[in-house]
């Protein structure tokens, strides 16, 4: 069974510019989460998105966005890129209900110069 | 006061020693407890999920939850290089929140053959 993927692998842009990070669940799964991982502050939550419906977000600003697709794959999009913005970018998919694990994928790297 | 708490370590242990890693939490809403393991560079990878309190052991690895001191841990025996990385443990369990993970900070563990 293909877990989730994650691409591109690493991604590299200039401040102000926008970027476009995408990942497929584990077939199956219709819930995708994301999570940065910045050096030093741990994982935090960014999106979770069910049934193509944005559910929650995280505490972070308008210019985190995305969406998720009829196939159930979604899209990060960061605009107006900042320095801080530079992580890893993870997501994990699960079943829909309570008690479902997460899995992740590899991450996106993202730096921002 | 992080809703997780977790001790960053860095560990180091010598090969074949038992390892404890251990994680405090402040939410009682919390009901759904996992460790994960994360190797440089890569997504992190679920080791053990556990439902309200009790334990719970998978070959080397057990799981343990006291939801009354609102803490958990993860021992392994008989440790090994490879078991080097860092532990992530994450909490789940808030209505409305579908099975978005808090996670604590993570413990860096070193095995040292």
């Amino acid at each position: 069974e293909a877990g989730v993927t994650q691409s591109p692998t690493h991604l590299i842009k200039t401040r102000g510019q926008q970027a476009t990070l995408r990942c497929s669940p584990i077939s199956g799964h219709t819930s995708v989460y994301w999570y940065q991982q910045a050096l030093g502050l741990g994982l935090q939550f960014l999106l979770w998105y069910d049934e193509g419906e944005e559910r929650n977000r995280g505490n972070f600003p308008p210019r985190f966005s995305g969406r998720q697709f009829p196939n159930y794959s979604s899209e990060l999009n960061v605009n107006a890129l900042e320095l801080e913005d530079s992580a890893l970018y993870l997501c994990a998919s699960s079943f829909e209900g309570s008690g479902s694990p997460l899995h992740f994928g590899n991450g996106t790297r993202l730096t921002v110069t | 006061q992080k809703e997780v708490e977790q001790d960053p370590g860095p560990l180091s242990v010598p090969e074949g020693a038992i390892v404890s890693l251990n994680c405090t939490y402040s939410n009682s809403a919390f009901q759904y407890f996992m460790w994960y393991r994360q190797y440089s560079r890569k997504g992190p990878e679920l080791l053990m999920y556990t439902y309200s309190s009790g334990n719970k052991e998978d070959g080397r690895f057990t799981a343990q939850v006291d939801k009354s001191s609102k803490y958990i841990s993860l021992f392994i025996r008989d440790s090994q290089p490879s078991d080097s990385a860092t532990y992530l443990c994450a909490m789940s369990g808030y209505n409305n929140a579908g099975n978005m993970l808090t996670f604590g900070g993570g413990t860096r563990l070193m095995v040292k053959p």
